[in-house]
């Protein structure tokens, strides 16, 4: 079955150090990956998609497909980074362009 | 905002009565997507569209009905709310399959 699970429920720092949010799926073939955030009171939004390769507001994440994981990374976090951010994986049963997301993990980041 | 709104932004509703949640975008994007946010559950989708009268179902469909007569509306019919559909849903369109997703601001229903 198709799975992403996100095994942090909150992961709270301080501003100025690493932050890595876990994210690891269950799928059988080669997977699309994606991070989603929502600050406060704005929309959820993509913040990277891992064939892009990008760097995002400092962000990054990268594939490892032996231990089937897709971390996100940040060296340094930052007060607006706190926000609550969804690992997803695009389903690739028919061609219906579904996502799906783990249970989400909320960054606080503290001062 | 990716021209996509929601609407109502927020309901409170009695159990037993039916609830339509409309989503309207004017971007002409053929894929649209009914999610449920729930803590502890993240996003969970409800239904799907990939066109006009095209719908399926996703993993949390039972209660749910959906219909899509034209291409920019997506409704959403909980056809006897109840107090389980407590939740914040979630629009979301894209215009193709690999594209990313845009979301909608959110409907708060509240199921008393």
């Amino acid at each position: 079955a198709q799975r992403v699970t996100q095994p942090e429920k909150l992961l709270s720092v301080f501003k100025g150090a690493p932050v890595e949010l876990k994210c690891n799926y269950s799928y059988s073939g080669s997977p699309e990956l994606f991070w989603y955030v929502q600050y406060s009171r704005q929309r959820l939004q993509l913040l990277l998609r891992h064939i892009s390769r990008e760097s995002i507001k400092g962000f990054t994440a990268d594939l490892n497909k032996g231990e089937t994981s897709f971390h996100l990374k940040k060296p340094f976090a930052q007060e607006e980074d706190s926000a609550m951010y969804y690992c997803a994986l695009l389903d690739g049963s028919g061609n219906t362009g579904k996502l799906i997301f783990g249970q989400g993990t909320t960054l606080q980041v503290k001062p | 905002d990716a021209g996509i709104t929601q609407s109502p932004r927020h309901k409170v509703t009695e159990t037993g009565t039916p609830v339509t949640l409309r989503c309207h975008q004017t971007e002409n994007h053929r894929y649209m997507y009914w999610y449920r946010q729930d803590p502890g559950h993240g996003l969970r989708l409800i239904h799907y569209s990939y066109g006009v009268k095209d719908t399926d179902k996703g993993e949390v469909s039972d209660g749910y009905s959906v219909s899509r007569s034209k291409t920019e509306d997506f409704l959403l019919t909980l056809e006897s709310a109840t107090s389980s559909q407590t939740s914040v849903y979630f629009c979301a369109i894209r215009p193709g399959q690999r594209e990313k997703l845009f979301f909608g601001s959110g409907t708060q229903l509240s199921v008393l």
